[in-house]
């Protein structure tokens, strides 16, 4: 079956560190690849995402690059702000069904100033 | 910018109680979704629905569980008898069209609460 496993956290970072989350999936055929953020009190937002192999999803200084070769969708950040603290979910949605989106357990990032 | 919403954002409710948790999509979308996340565990898919029908439902949507557009506007999940196992986050998302790779928007979610 499709599914996404993320690293565990929670992750404590620097103001202005660099940032990876790990993320590995595993799903039929060719997925397309999401990094949603939560922050506190809020809904998920689509933070960026990935539609095939070798692209590079973009945003508000974070990316993710879809590795067909490794499964992976890891996410980074050259320098993380006090702004960035929120819980990131790693997410993948299939061609078939109802293209529903599958999601990892989610990471909860903190930056300390 | 055009966003899904949620009410109510709580509630508590006791075992055995029906509950009714409401959503307003994105006016222009088509394709409606009902997630949960019970506390500390993953963001799981809950049910689907296009065309004013169930496409998909996971195996968590057994009989309990219902969902409805009723207006045209409102997408509902209702839940006919509470579980203290229900307790979760529950979010709304919408899509637009029937691609794959398209965005899916949420809500701000509801946290209910059984007792």
């Amino acid at each position: 079956g499709n599914s996404v496993t993320q690293m565990e956290g929670p992750v404590t970072l620097s103001e202005e560190a660099f940032l990876t989350i790990n993320c590995t999936y595993t799903a039929t055929g060719y997925p397309s690849l999401f990094w949603y953020v939560q922050y506190p009190g809020e809904g998920l937002q689509l933070l960026l995402k990935a539609t095939k192999a070798d692209d590079k999803g973009s945003n508000k200084g974070f990316e993710a690059t879809y590795r067909k070769e490794t499964t992976s969708f890891h996410l980074e950040k050259g320098s993380v702000q006090v702004s960035d603290s929120a819980v990131y979910f790693c997410a993948l949605s299939v061609i078939q069904g109802a293209q529903k989106l599958v999601f990892g357990q989610g990471t909860r990032l903190t930056i300390n100033p | 910018e055009p966003e899904v919403t949620q009410t109510p954002s709580h509630q508590v409710t006791q075992m055995g109680q029906e509950v009714i948790l409401r959503c307003v999509p994105i006016s222009n979308h088509l394709y409606f979704y009902w997630y949960r996340q019970i506390l500390g565990q993953k963001v799981e898919f809950l049910v689907s629905f296009y065309n004013n029908e169930i496409s998909e439902k996971s195996e968590i949507f057994d009989d309990q569980f219902s969902v409805e557009r009723p207006d045209g506007s409102n997408f509902t999940l209702k839940i006919r008898s509470t579980k203290l196992e229900d307790s979760a986050m529950y979010f709304c998302a919408s899509k637009n069209n029937r691609v794959f790779q398209e965005t899916q928007y949420f809500g701000p979610g509801t946290r209910l609460l059984v007792l």
